[in-house]
């Protein structure tokens, strides 16, 4: 079964630090793998998808990440925090393949950027 | 652009009430999903539908149902609200079809609290 975990419920960093939220899933197929982010009191925004092409994906806001299959990972990136990233963001999968659109969400990891 | 909207920003309402909530989507989205969304437990879904009139319960349907009678409509229904109800309720479509990626678009959401 499909799965994902994202490792933090709490990241902090100061603002000009590399943000580092780590991503790894479970599935026995090519999965889409995407990141989302949420402001508070917001609905989720899509940051970035990976539906495999390239394995280093860019998204909005200066983010990346990185589809690693033998790690099974999808790491978000961004060289330098700045205070408006402070939000949560969820890592998700969904089935290759399949004709219907369910994804599997980790449970979020939020982000601080301290001054 | 992608525009889903939700009824209500914020909802208060008495244990007992029979409580609606609308999501209506403006891209001809052949998916709807509701989820709800709770701190350190990410989003669980509750119904999604594929089709006008389809429903299928998600992760935890209990106590709550579902109706698709537009396309573009997907109303979450909780016919006797209780306390453990309170929760952020977000609602996302997704167009389907073999070859998408899946990525689901979401609403503001809906605080609804229950007292």
């Amino acid at each position: 079964a499909q799965s994902v975990t994202q490792l933090g419920s709490h990241v902090s960093v100061s603002e000009g630090a590399l943000v580092l939220l780590r991503c790894n899933y479970s599935s026995s197929v090519p999965p889409y793998l995407f990141w989302y982010v949420q402001y508070p009191n917001q609905g989720l925004q899509l940051l970035l998808k990976y539906t495999s092409a390239a394995t280093l994906v860019k998204g909005i806001n200066g983010f990346e990440a990185e589809f690693k299959k033998s790690e099974t990972s999808f790491h978000l990136t961004k060289p330098s925090a700045h205070m408006s990233d402070a939000a949560e963001y969820f890592c998700a999968v969904s089935f290759y393949g399949g004709s219907q659109g369910n994804l599997i969400f980790g449970k979020g990891t939020k982000l601080s950027v301290k001054p | 652009d992608v525009k889903v909207t939700q009824s209500s920003r914020y909802l208060v309402k008495r244990t007992g009430e029979k409580v609606f909530l609308e999501c209506v989507q403006d891209m001809d989205h052949e998916n709807m999903f509701w989820y709800r969304q709770d701190p350190g437990l990410g989003l669980r879904l509750i119904y999604f539908s594929y089709d006008v009139k389809m429903k299928e319960k998600g992760d935890i349907p209990e106590g709550y149902s579902v109706s698709r009678e537009k396309k573009e409509r997907f109303s979450l229904i909780l016919e006797s609200a209780s306390t453990n109800q309170t929760s952020m309720y977000l609602c996302a479509s997704s167009p389907s079809g073999a070859g998408g990626s899946y990525e689901q678009y979401f609403g503001p959401g809906t605080r609804l609290t229950v007292t």
